[in-house]
């Protein structure tokens, strides 16, 4: 079974500017997370997906973050304009509840710089 | 106060070490309990996940849940070099979706 995609892995920008990053969940998992993981931390929920549908996104910074999941399957998480705190690894993760437990698998991250 | 508290670290043991690391979580309304590792540059991957009090064993692996402490744990026997990671303690709970609160992870080295 493939596990969670993301791209980019990498990504260097410099404050002020746009940064757009994508999520493929594994086949079947309705649900979908964003984390934002800064060094030394961790990971913390940016946004909640069930379906297209969002769930939860009351930590998400909604003045210059932005997601979306069209069709119920890949997500993109969008900033614009970034700022230096920004910077950090961007996990998506994605579940499939079965009675009243949820397993979340993530993904490898991307890792964002902004300078 | 956070939610779940938990020791960065670092921690390093010789191999063939007991690693215990824990955690402590304030509010008793999550019901379950997890740990991830956490390799350099890679995602967390789920190690343990229990919901009841009480110790779940899995290989060399033992995770211990105290419900009337908010008091998680995670027990490494024979700890290998391969064991070199992060780990995160996570709780989740129906009422907030099911999202993960992790801790801030342990670094753990074990030297050869």
């Amino acid at each position: 079974e493939a596990g969670v995609a993301q791209s980019p892995r990498y990504k260097i920008i410099e404050k002020r500017q746009s940064v757009a990053f994508w999520c493929n969940p594994i086949s079947g998992h309705a649900t979908l997370y964003w984390y934002q993981q800064i060094l030394g931390q961790g990971p913390k929920l940016l946004i909640q997906f069930q379906n297209n549908g969002v769930v939860d996104d009351s930590q998400l910074p909604k003045d210059r973050f932005s997601a979306e999941r069209l069709k119920g399957v890949d997500s993109t998480l969008k900033i614009q304009p970034a700022k230096l705190e920004d910077s950090a690894v961007y996990l998506c993760a994605s579940s499939l509840r079965t009675g009243s437990s949820e397993t979340q698998y993530f993904g490898p991250g991307t890792r964002l710089l902004v300078l | 106060q956070k939610e779940v508290e938990q020791d960065p670290g670092p921690l390093s043991v010789p191999e063939g070490a007991i690693v215990s690391l824990n955690c402590t979580y304030s509010n008793s309304a999550f019901q379950y309990f997890m740990w991830y590792r956490q390799y350099s540059r890679k995602g967390p991957e789920l190690l343990m996940y229990t919901y009841s009090s009480g110790n779940k064993e899995d290989g060399r692996f033992t995770a211990q849940v105290d419900k009337s402490s908010k008091y998680i744990s995670l027990f490494i026997r024979d700890s290998q070099p391969s064991d070199s990671a992060t780990y995160l303690c996570a709780i989740q709970g129906r009422n907030s979706g099911y999202a993960l609160n992790f801790g801030k992870g342990t670094s753990l080295l074990v030297t050869p």
